[in-house]
């Protein structure tokens, strides 16, 4: 699986956009680009995940680069429930099936 | 459905004992895994599998380490000779074959004294 890069920790307002970047340079054609976020003492959750067209749902959208080789995970109006630790992983859903984790981004909102 | 149940929540034992894990994931998923994460980690993949079948085992799984999924439903996952160092959270996830959406349970927080 393809690795990723993400910023250690960032900080966003209450209310404002949170917008967390995830590289994945090496990314291969049937890769796709998902998104887990862990509250502290919980287990990961499911966020979003996509391939190459831009996604929404109901908890954040995600925006692709055209050359795919970076995504941004959009919180649309972050919470003070949001601030967890964010992971991006690269994955293919045929052949491998485990998710690779890597340090992730500790997001933390702030009122 | 409540989501992948894992039981106990916490358990302390000493270095030197065996302890047994026990996971009930998502009644129609037929994927099921179990990770290990210690703190300030990300979860480390330890074993995963289809039905009853465990297809695949991360070098992280020593031979004091054995899961088992008999019936292709709840998983068991135990330690036998504990040390210090599997101290950590062990986490258990289900889905679907085909989806790549994997759903977390709590986990299960080991500590060894």
């Amino acid at each position: 699986d393809a690795k990723t890069t993400q910023p250690t920790s960032m900080d966003c307002a209450e209310g404002r956009a949170a917008n967390l970047p995830c590289n994945h340079s090496t990314i291969s054609g049937n890769e796709y680009v998902y998104w887990y976020r862990q509250i502290h003492s919980q287990g990961p959750q499911y966020i979003i995940h996509g391939l190459k067209n831009n996604e929404t749902n109901e908890m954040a959208s995600l925006i692709i680069t055209e050359d795919r080789k970076s995504s941004t995970l959009i919180l649309p109006h972050a919470t003070l429930r949001d601030t967890a630790v964010y992971y991006c992983i690269v994955r293919a859903t045929q052949g491998a099936q485990k998710l690779v984790f890597g340090q992730g981004t500790r997001l933390t909102i702030n009122p | 459905d409540t989501g992948v149940s894992q039981d106990p929540r916490h358990k302390i034992t000493k270095r030197g004992q065996n302890v047994t894990f026990r996971c009930d994931p998502i009644s129609e998923h037929n994927r099921l895994y179990w990770y290990r994460q210690t703190l300030g980690q990300g979860p480390e993949f330890l074993t995963y599998f289809q039905n009853e079948a465990q297809l695949e085992k991360s070098r992280l799984l020593s031979d004091r380490f054995s899961a088992e999924r008999p019936k292709g439903s709840f998983s068991t996952l135990e330690i036998q000779r504990t040390e210090q160092g599997d101290s950590a959270m062990y986490l258990c996830a289900s889905s679907l074959a085909g989806n790549g959406e994997a759903f977390f349970g709590q986990g299960t927080r080991l500590t060894v004294v």
